[in-house]
């Protein structure tokens, strides 16, 4: 086990709704990461986030946002959804270094 | 060009043998390189990290970096049925992680 949880594990939408997903961070890991991984394919890195500042963005459209809160949790806001954002999102923390930990993920579908 | 590269087998092995795992990398100023293993509906979990030229072990795992060939490798001895996963290459450019596409595993009894 990492540490890292993530929620819901599993969701459903529809095309045009927006979705939030949350992730917790071990205590102490100052820096998380959120990534798209689509079926068959290597995690795409969405952004980064240190101390509640982003510190790097990936080629991801500006609908994807996201936050980190004090108490080491952290959110990935996805707008306006479309049938391309279906994948499995995951959140990876990290302390020192670039070791990072990842959490189980969310499977994100949308209809 | 893919920034990071892997064949995406499956790469079929014995019960036993060694499974030997390659990745190319194309930014020179990639600094750490990892090694995750990803079993099927699961997410990635962190095998193995190497910083610097030569080779790191950890128990079965045997990991080589070369950065002037800009490869990287995995070796797995002894594989067992409990190896068969997919395994990511993944190298970090000022903190963000690059993953190839992975090479899936199959370990036969």
């Amino acid at each position: 086990e990492t540490g890292v949880t993530q929620s819901p594990t599993h969701l459903i939408k529809t095309r045009g709704q927006q979705v939030t997903l949350r992730c917790s961070s071990q205590s102490g890991h100052n820096t998380v990461s959120w990534y798209q991984q689509a079926l068959g394919q290597g995690p795409q890195f969405i952004f980064q986030y240190y101390r509640e500042e982003e510190n790097g963005r990936g080629n991801f459209p500006p609908r994807f946002s996201g936050l980190q809160f004090p108490n080491y949790s952290s959110e990935l806001n996805v707008n306006a959804l479309e049938l391309d954002d279906s994948a499995l999102y995951l959140c990876a923390s990290a302390a020192t270094g670039d070791e990072q930990y990842f959490g189980p993920g969310t499977r994100l579908t949308v209809t | 060009q893919k920034e990071v590269e892997q064949n995406s087998g499956p790469l079929s092995v014995p019960e036993g043998a060694i499974a030997s795992l390659n990745c190319t990398y194309s930014d020179r100023g990639s600094q750490s390189f990892f090694w995750y293993r990803q079993y099927s509906g699961k997410s990635p979990e962190l095998i193995m990290s190497i910083y610097s030229n030569g080779d790191k072990e950890d128990g079965r795992f045997t990991a080589q970096l070369n950065k002037a060939s800009q490869y990287v490798s995995l070796l797995i001895r002894d594989s067992q049925p409990s190896d068969s996963a997919t395994y990511l290459c993944a190298v970090t450019n000022w903190g963000k992680l690059q993953f190839g596409a992975g090479t899936q595993v199959v370990v036969t009894p």
